[in-house]
């Protein structure tokens, strides 16, 4: 079956460390793949976007990794903050307009 | 408004009750997406509109549920007979939509409205 498995595990790390979140995606060949933010009480908010012929994408202190042999995708913030402590969501599109997400994950900055 | 806007942010109905969601999308916003959010879990797809139409509806679990979008811009989410199991964040998205290229066409989230079922 088709599956995007995000790790169900908040993390916790330190302010000024990275944190690398994990999107796994097994029976599906998309042609990208979107990250969002999620905060409490909130709708996602956009992120960042993969495209398959993209090894790495940045964004500030954001980055993208997509393996499409692995089928995964790594989210990187580095020198991380309190306020980015959010749940994170990984998204793909498996065709046509239907946008299919993961469970997220939630990651704690401690001051 | 700059944002997408859902009303009522909260809904409590009773078992069986007919229930009524409000999206704005953002204003010249030709795509429209519903999504329900259980809790620790991801936005769960329902149903695309393009313009007035529904290009993609089967992300709708049954025939309780229904959303027209009669103008183009906003949209209601219609729900028979409501049940505990429909008890959740329902969230609201729009896009620039036909003529943006499907990679950037990027979703504007709505803050949704919290549905609990009694």
């Amino acid at each position: 079956s088709q599956k995007i498995e995000q790790n169900s595990e908040a993390l916790n790390i330190q302010e000024g460390k990275t944190a690398t979140l994990t999107c796994n995606y097994t029976n599906y060949s998309p042609a990208y793949l979107q990250w969002y933010r999620q905060d409490p009480g909130r709708g996602p908010v956009f992120l960042l976007l993969i495209r398959e012929n993209e090894k790495e994408k940045r964004k500030e202190r954001l980055k993208v990794t997509f393996d499409t042999t692995l089928k995964q995708s790594l989210f990187h913030i580095t020198a991380s903050q309190p306020a980015d402590s959010a749940t994170y969501l990984c998204a793909l599109e498996p065709g046509g307009f239907k946008t299919i997400f993961g469970a997220g994950t939630r990651l704690f900055v401690k001051a | 408004g700059a944002g997408v806007s859902q009303t009522p942010s909260n809904k409590v109905t009773e078992k069986g009750k007919y229930v009524e969601l409000r999206c704005d999308p953002i204003s010249g916003h030709t795509a429209l997406y519903w999504y329900r959010q259980s809790l620790g879990q991801g936005p769960e797809f329902l149903i695309y509109f393009q313009g007035t139409g529904a290009a993609d509806d089967s992300g709708l679990p049954n025939d309780r549920f229904f959303a027209v979008r009669p103008e183009g811009s906003v949209s209601t989410l219609k729900i028979q007979r409501t049940e505990r199991g429909d008890s959740a964040v329902y969230l609201c998205a729009s896009s620039q939509g036909q003529g943006a290229a499907l990679s950037t066409d990027t979703q504007y989230f709505g803050p949704g409205t919290r549905l609990t079922v009694l």
